[in-house]
């Protein structure tokens, strides 16, 4: 059973760029979140997609997009970046919407975006 | 307002000592509660997770955590360290309301030394 998986692991971008982060769910997993972890400080909620639908979204602005694919794998585009976007962004998967507490998230390892 | 709060943002404790990280949440109705640990450049590892039932939660590595419902709590205990439990903890809770997604405490940075 694969674990959930994330590329890049590390990418610099520059101010004003647009970056595409990218998201393997854990097999049999049909539900990715994402978070925004700054230095210092715990996990953000960003989004939520549950069958390629997103179903609930945090306090993060619209040029933060998402995607899921008929795969359940997703991906996190940020567009504008600012230098307040630098931070490691955390994707989680979960077995359904209905079973997001009693199945728990499976955290990847995160990708580290610098934006200079 | 929904909140999640770490008491204890470092802890410094001695190999072999026993640790206790403090978890508040605020809610009036019932919470799904789970600690994550997070080792340097990685990413969160599940170490329990509280949904119903006993309070008292038996996770990985050793770790237990206690569950009190008056005082809306959720502390993170293990009897004995070791080297290798140096790292981030993070308490989070589901809650109803937003019962899509989790909220994460500041964190608590564990450093045990010899």
């Amino acid at each position: 059973e694969t674990g959930v998986t994330q590329s890049p692991t590390h990418l610099i971008k520059t101010r004003g760029q647009q970056v595409t982060l990218r998201c393997s769910s854990q097999s049999g997993h049909n539900t990715v979140s994402w978070y925004q972890q700054a230095l210092g400080q715990g996990p953000q909620f960003i989004f939520q997609y549950y069958r390629e639908e997103e179903n609930g979204r945090g306090n993060f602005p619209p040029r933060f997009s998402g995607l899921q694919f008929p795969n359940y794998s997703s991906e996190l585009n940020v567009n504008a970046l600012e230098l307040d976007d630098s931070a490691l962004y955390l994707c989680a998967s979960s077995a359904g919407v209905e079973s997001r507490g009693n199945y728990g998230y499976t955290f990847g390892s995160g990708t580290r975006l610098t934006v200079v | 307002a929904q909140s999640v709060t770490q008491l204890d943002s470092q802890v410094p404790v001695f190999e072999e000592a026993p640790v206790e990280l403090r978890c508040n949440y605020s809610s009036s109705v019932s919470v799904y509660l789970f600690w994550y640990v997070q080792y340097p450049n990685q990413g969160l590892q599940l170490l329990l997770k509280y949904l119903s039932g006993s309070t008292l939660v038996k996770g990985i590595n050793g770790f237990e955590a206690e569950f009190n419902k008056s005082q809306t709590s959720f502390h993170l205990r293990k009897p004995s360290v070791h080297i290798s439990d140096t790292a981030e903890y993070f308490c989070a809770v589901n809650y109803p309301s937003n019962d899509y997604k989790l909220s994460f405490g500041a964190g608590t940075t564990v450093t045990v030394r010899a």
